[in-house]
């Protein structure tokens, strides 16, 4: 399993364009970049998917470079609500491998107002 | 429809107890997974079922834990003889069969034990 690398932690303020990165040096070819979201006393929710490139849906953008040895969520324009724990996973989602994706400590990103 | 669920939402137990914690997965996902995750940490993969393969209990911390699932629906998750270092959140998360979209992991609300 790719280990994934992330920081512990980031302030921002509502309105700015936050970006987490998460390396994952040793990421395989059938890896896959998945990024959750996870609010105080809930569990974890899928924010986006990507294998290389850039992808984008209605709540963030992920970009991939080419060696995919890292990735970067991008959350736009943060509100208060966008305050939780933000979790860089990397695994194969073709095989049905339980352990697959493991969630590490991920990034806590703190909006303040 | 109706996400995953867990009962209870809150258990207190006294160390060396047992505890039963269960989880109802969204109808029709085949894969269902068991994670610890205590105060301030991330999570922590338990163990992992698909179907009617054998499950992948390759996380479980030690043998007084242990999980079943029902065909594909319900799953409890035991932990016998309390410890004190037990005391977490326990989520279950389903997925739909094969890949699903994006292979994505449905989480329940989590089950927060403590031992006392």
């Amino acid at each position: 399993l790719a280990k994934t690398t992330q920081p512990i932690s980031m302030d921002s303020y509502e309105g700015q364009e936050v970006n987490i990165t998460c390396s994952h040096n040793n990421i395989a070819t059938n890896d896959y970049i998945t990024w959750y979201q996870q609010f105080p006393s809930q569990g974890p929710r899928f924010i986006i998917q990507g294998y290389k490139t850039k992808v984008t849906n209605e709540v963030a953008s992920l970009f991939i470079p080419a060696d995919r040895k890292s990735s970067t969520l991008s959350l736009p324009r943060v509100s208060l609500s966008d305050t939780a724990v933000y979790y860089c996973l990397v695994g194969d989602t073709t095989n049905n491998a339980g352990n697959m994706l493991t969630f590490g400590g991920g990034t806590r990103l703190m909006v303040k107002p | 429809g109706a996400g995953v669920s867990q009962s209870p939402s809150n258990k207190v137990t006294e160390k060396g107890k047992d505890v039963e914690l269960r989880c109802d997965p969204i109808s029709g996902h085949t894969a269902l997974y068991w994670y610890r995750q205590r105060l301030g940490q991330g999570l922590e993969f338990l163990i992992y079922f698909q179907g009617n393969s054998a499950p992948d209990k390759s996380g479980l911390p030690s043998d007084r834990f242990s999980a079943e699932r029902t065909g594909e629906s319900v799953s409890t998750l035991t932990i016998q003889r309390t410890q004190q270092e037990d005391s977490a959140v326990y989520l279950c998360a389903s997925r739909e069969p094969g890949t699903g979209r994006n292979n994505e992991q449905f989480f329940g609300p989590g089950t927060r034990l403590t031992v006392l």
